[in-house]
């Protein structure tokens, strides 16, 4: 079965630095995986996504990924960050069984500190 | 661009008490799903639909019903609401690609309390 694992359920950085949240994957097949953004009290508005072929992965908001299949990872970082940057953030996989079902790590809250 | 739909945005039910979510898509999306979001628990699938007429179960479908009369429409029952029944219920549509994987469109959530 996919599974995805969030380090760090808060994380601070103050405006400008670096931001990294950490996500490592599980999976018996070759992954497609999604970095997903909530601002408070809204839906999930999808970051960028890693399918196949290039393993770092540009999104919106200045945020990269990068797809490590020797370390089944697949960081979010972004190299500084804003103070409308401080949201959740989830890391989800594709579930096997159609559907487009994802399995979603249990969220970063990052804190943006001037 | 309406995309994805959910009413009531909040809802307060009393323990037993039964309601319905809605969930609306305009994107003619062939998949649909149903996620509650707990605090430190990210996202977990209710029940899930890859077309009218077909749905399944999640990781957590207890106390909850679905059909998918219309390709547009995906409604949550909530059969006999719980206070563990309380969460943040979001819908999501999605559709296949011939290769590759489409992303997840989310609406912005329900917010039930059950008392």
């Amino acid at each position: 079965a996919q599974s995805v694992t969030q380090l760090g359920s808060h994380v601070s950085v103050s405006e400008g630095a670096l931001v990294l949240l950490r996500c490592n994957y599980s999976s018996s097949v070759p992954p497609y995986l999604f970095w997903y953004v909530q601002y408070p009290n809204q839906g999930l508005q999808l970051l960028l996504k890693y399918t196949t072929g290039a393993t770092l992965v540009k999104g919106i908001n200045g945020f990269e990924a990068e797809f490590k299949k020797s370390e089944t990872s697949f960081h979010l970082t972004k190299p500084s960050a804003h103070m409308s940057d401080a949201a959740e953030y989830f890391c989800a996989v594709i579930s096997t069984g159609g559907g487009n079902k994802l399995t979603f790590g249990t969220g970063t809250q990052l804190k943006v500190e001037l | 661009n309406a995309g994805v739909t959910q009413t009531p945005k909040f809802q307060v039910l009393k323990t037993g008490q039964s309601m319905t979510l809605q969930c609306a898509q305009d994107m003619n999306h062939e998949y649909m799903s149903w996620y509650r979001q707990d605090p430190g628990m990210g996202l977990r699938l209710i029940h899930y639909s890859v077309g009218a007429g077909i749905t399944d179960q999640g990781e957590v479908p207890n106390g909850y019903n679905v059909s998918r009369s219309t390709t547009e429409d995906f409604p949550l029952r909530l059969l006999s609401a719980a206070p563990s029944q309380t969460s943040v219920y979001f819908c999501a549509s999605s559709y296949p690609r011939p290769t590759g994987w489409a992303e997840a469109f989310f609406g912005q959530g329900t917010r039930l309390t059950v008392v």
